[in-house]
């Protein structure tokens, strides 16, 4: 069975600076996609960035990138210039592709920004 | 376009008592998802349906049942709620016929607490 671990429940960052959030899973597939979710107080969750694992080159959303290392299993988002709107939770999301319709989602790593 | 909405946003219950959770969603989505969200555990799947007519169970089914009722709509029943039960509720949503696999799409979520 797939899984995905966020190994830290909380980080900082100072306003303007950057931070990255560590993502790992465990899979036997070789084509899935990755997904990181920002959810702020209002509770709603937000697409921040996929990633296909056939491409090999990293997704990049304005100032949000991913390090995608297929072999490693490992897909960490970077928040570049970071900001207080920044601040929220963040999941790391798993899909399969092989006839599975369930996504894995992490516990989480709550992000504080600090003025 | 109102994307996937939830009713109610709060609930209180008193153990015993029953209740359902409405979601509808109008993006022509084929599947649609209902998660649970508790403090450290992040985001766990109750149900699932992959398509119209079908449902599944996902990690956390028990004391849950569900109704895809048609296309747009995927209910959640709790039929003898328990405190256990007390959680932020979400919806979901993905996959629309003939598309590229695209992300999920969430509902704003449904704060159940039971006495």
């Amino acid at each position: 069975a797939q899984t995905v671990t966020q190994s830290q429940p909380e980080m900082s960052v100072q306003e303007a600076e950057t931070v990255t959030l560590s993502c790992t899973y465990d899979t036997s597939e070789s084509d899935y996609y990755l997904f990181w979710y920002k959810q702020p107080p209002s509770r709603q969750m937000i697409l921040v960035i996929r990633q296909e694992a056939y491409k090999q080159q990293n997704a990049t959303e304005n100032r949000f990138s991913v390090n995608f290392q297929k072999a490693a299993k490992s897909f960490s988002l970077k928040i570049s210039d970071s900001q207080l709107g920044d601040a929220a939770m963040y999941f790391c999301a798993y899909r399969g592709t092989s006839g599975t319709y369930k996504y894995i989602f992490g516990t989480g790593t709550r992000l504080k920004v600090l003025a | 376009n109102a994307g996937v909405t939830q009713t109610p946003k709060f609930q209180v219950l008193k153990t015993g008592q029953s209740m359902t959770l409405q979601c509808a969603q109008d993006m022509n989505h084929n599947s649609m998802y209902w998660y649970r969200q508790d403090p450290g555990m992040g985001l766990r799947l109750i149900y699932y349906s992959a398509s119209e007519g079908t449902t599944d169970k996902g990690e956390v089914p028990n004391g849950y049942n569900v109704s895809r009722l048609n296309k747009r709509e995927f209910s959640l029943r709790l039929e003898s709620a328990a405190p256990s039960q007390t959680s932020v509720y979400f919806c979901a949503s993905s996959e629309a016929s003939g598309l590229p696999l695209s992300e999920q799409y969430f509902g704003p979520g449904t704060r159940l607490t039971v006495t």
